[in-house]
């Protein structure tokens, strides 16, 4: 199984400055055939569900904020947040979904985000 | 709009069985996998599987594999995932999911509000 590994564990950034999160995968999530890496991140607020912010490693979903950017290929990936809001705090979880299951799409381990 | 709703909270004790649902609308039912993922308290976001409701294909994370049944009625639209013997340590929030795309099964552009169960030993 590809194990999924997220740091920080938590974060705390002052209002308008940039969050930074790493996501490692334990093997290579990009899929040569089409060039793309299988790697999405989503935001979780306290009592709500998950929202997609990434897709595709770096493709910004409809209606997120662009100061949320997604970048890596391979192993390594990176969720930036830059001039951060204190809308923005919440976990964030990469995601990786290469291949078809079992055994499946695994979840990093959460970076929790506050503000300074 | 693609919504997905889901059944409300539980409370049952170890052995019992339990079915929670996830009613979806505002799109085509049979033609997009639903995947249940599970969050235990204060902790991560763990995918248990998923289903195609065309035709009830499953496929289950080897963690929940025999643990859980999902299932699914296209009359209806709506997806269920069910436990025949409950355990303390299946005490979670529960999440129902669609992906953004019908040729895209893995990452996942709507949810569920979350069902919690609750389970006592």
């Amino acid at each position: 199984d590809i194990v999924v590994t997220q740091s920080p564990d938590s974060l705390a950034v002052s209002l308008g400055e940039r969050a930074t999160i790493t996501c490692r995968s334990s093997q290579s999530v990009l899929y040569t055939s089409n060039n793309k890496n299988y790697l999405a991140w989503y935001q979780q607020k306290p009592g709500q569900p998950p929202r997609l912010l990434i897709y595709w490693a770096s493709t910004r979903e409809s209606g997120v904020p662009d100061r949320f950017s997604g970048s890596g290929s391979g192993t390594d990936f990176t969720l930036t947040i830059n001039s951060l809001q204190a809308e923005d705090v919440a976990t964030y979880y990469c995601q990786q979904y290469y291949g078809n299951p079992p055994p499946g799409p695994t979840f990093g381990g959460g970076t929790k985000v506050e503000i300074k | 709009e693609v919504q997905l709703v889901q059944s409300g909270a539980e409370v049952k004790k170890s052995g019992e069985s339990l079915r929670i649902s996830c009613k979806a609308s505002g799109y085509n039912f049979d033609t997009y996998w639903i995947a249940w993922v599970r969050q235990m308290p204060g902790k991560g976001l763990e995918w248990m599987g998923n289903i195609y409701p065309g035709d009830s294909e499953t496929r289950y994370s080897a963690s929940f594999q025999g643990q859980v049944t999902m299932s699914a009625d296209k009359s209806i639209s709506t997806a269920y995932l069910h436990w025949s013997s409950l355990k303390a340590s299946d005490t979670a929030m529960y999440f129902c999911a669609r992906p953004r795309s019908f040729d895209s099964t893995g990452y996942y552009s709507y949810w569920g509000q979350g069902t919690l169960v609750t389970v006592s030993s």
